[in-house]
């Protein structure tokens, strides 16, 4: 009965490949979003898709793109990896006003060599 | 832009005191809520507390409780009776809102909280 989950937890892969994160959550929320953490635990908003509709969309290169399904699915595609595509990918959910608040999944460490 | 600022990069304390951890932000919005994420060794980020900015009265969530002073852009966590547990990363986050939803969090760099034994 995980809230917000996320396969893999960890990835590793070689430079120039293209991969997938998923992301579920069952909380009935209509917003998702794509964080990520750096070497030094810095964390910044990648997307945000509201209801299936992208809302916000940071200065993330365009190998990042995201996909959502559903509602209640925001997969992350990465093409053409590169060594500063490592990382700790956290997929995240919040529920409408007023309350907004953000729950995280786990996260997804990926290494790239 | 908003901008969050924790100005402690690590702080160590002995178990069963109290502490404080520092965040400051920079807004021109009205709307917006502020949280205190915690993320312990096991890379999970979770929520310790949240204030909205319309509120005067400061949050509170059992041992944890914040200093919000919205005109000195201040937000502070105060965890009383620390327990070996609290030992994590903090970070501090902000979020403006509006009609149309609410945007990603906007965080600091965080702060290494170690309660020593």
């Amino acid at each position: 009965d995980t809230a917000v989950s996320q396969t893999p937890k960890y990835l590793v892969t070689q430079m120039g490949n293209d991969k997938s994160i998923k992301c579920e959550q069952n909380l009935g929320h209509d917003t998702m979003y794509w964080y990520k953490q750096d070497s030094k635990k810095f964390l910044k908003i990648m997307f945000s898709y509201n209801n299936k509709e992208l809302i916000i969309n940071e200065t993330v290169p365009n190998r990042f793109s995201p996909k959502s399904p559903d509602k209640a699915h925001l997969n992350l595609h990465i093409n053409s990896l590169e060594l500063g595509d490592s990382a700790v990918y956290f997929c995240a959910s919040s529920q409408a006003a007023p309350l907004h608040t953000q729950y995280f999944g786990p996260g997804t460490r990926l290494t790239v060599l | 832009a908003q901008t969050v600022t924790q100005s402690q990069p690590e702080m160590s304390v002995q178990e069963a005191e109290t502490v404080t951890l520092s965040c400051t932000y920079d807004t021109s919005e009205n709307n917006y809520y502020l949280f205190w994420y915690k993320q312990p060794p096991s890379r999970q980020m979770i929520l310790v507390i949240r204030q909205e900015a319309y509120k005067q009265q400061n949050a509170t969530e059992n041992r944890f409780s914040v200093n919000f002073q919205k005109a000195a852009k201040s937000f502070s966590l105060k965890i009383s009776d620390s327990q070996l547990g609290d030992t994590a990363m903090y970070f501090c986050a902000f979020m403006r809102y509006s009609g149309g939803g609410a945007d990603g969090l906007t965080f600091g760099k965080g702060t290494h909280l170690i309660i020593q034994p």
